[in-house]
């Protein structure tokens, strides 16, 4: 069972990047079968898709954060990461990094969903 | 962007009661659609995928239906351990997009 843990500093001062980390275990980065990925969750509960690396390492970002996104897997430590540059009070949230996992519909298509979830990190902005 | 409306916003209902919670999506998503719980303090867990295939370890209490751009949540039978939040989610188009949350409490 893929098991996710987030790091990274809990207070990042606006105009600055943020930084997250994601460690994986019980499973590799580079095996097939998931795709990594980021959401956050603001302090009013609503859920926001940041965006994943895939497992053939293609890229997918929320366009309303792509020119300030990098999402990164660094298969030598098994983890996964989250650059956000020009962080504003808006960046505030819970960060959760995660694993979105697919199967066959068949003649359906391909359904994905988020099978796991780290704890989640909360980041705050400010000076 | 895909947007998906929960309601209601938040319920409240007895142990054993029978729940129903809907998602309507500003547009079709076929059977994109999967359904999490949140318990206070945690991560959000995966119930339900595709419309209606539970996942591993879910009881049978949880059922989902819809397709296109309707679709509910059922829980038969509640349960102390169902309070929290519940979000949908489509994976239709590439920029997947969560409900609001329904807040489930317990009479």
């Amino acid at each position: 069972q893929v098991q996710l843990q987030e790091s990274g500093p809990g207070l990042v001062k606006p105009s600055q990047t943020l930084t997250l980390s994601c460690n994986v275990s019980g499973g590799s980065v580079n095996s097939g079968g998931f795709y990594w990925t980021w959401i956050r969750q603001y302090p009013g509960k609503g859920l926001e898709w940041i965006g994943y690396m895939s497992d053939t390492g293609s890229l997918n970002y929320n366009p309303s954060l792509r020119s300030r996104l990098s999402i990164a897997v660094d298969t030598s430590t098994n983890q996964f990461s989250l650059r956000l540059s020009s962080v504003t009070a808006a960046d505030a949230a819970v960060y959760y990094c995660a694993a979105c996992g697919y199967t066959s519909g068949g003649s359906t298509g391909v359904w994905y969903f988020i099978d796991y979830w780290g704890q989640g990190t909360v980041v705050t902005v400010s000076s | 962007d895909i947007q998906l409306t929960q309601s209601p916003s938040s319920l409240s209902a007895s142990v054993g009661d029978r729940v129903t919670i809907t998602c309507r999506a500003s547009e079709s998503i076929s059977k994109y659609l999967n359904w999490y719980h949140q318990q206070p303090g945690k991560a959000p867990a995966l119930l339900i995928y595709a419309v209606s295939t539970l996942y591993r370890g879910v009881p049978s209490r949880f059922s989902g239906s819809g397709s296109g751009t309707e679709f509910t949540l059922t829980i038969t039978s509640l349960r102390p351990e169902d309070v929290g939040t519940y979000y949908c989610q489509q994976s239709y188009s590439t920029v997947y997009t969560f409900g609001q949350g329904t807040k489930l409490e317990i009479k």
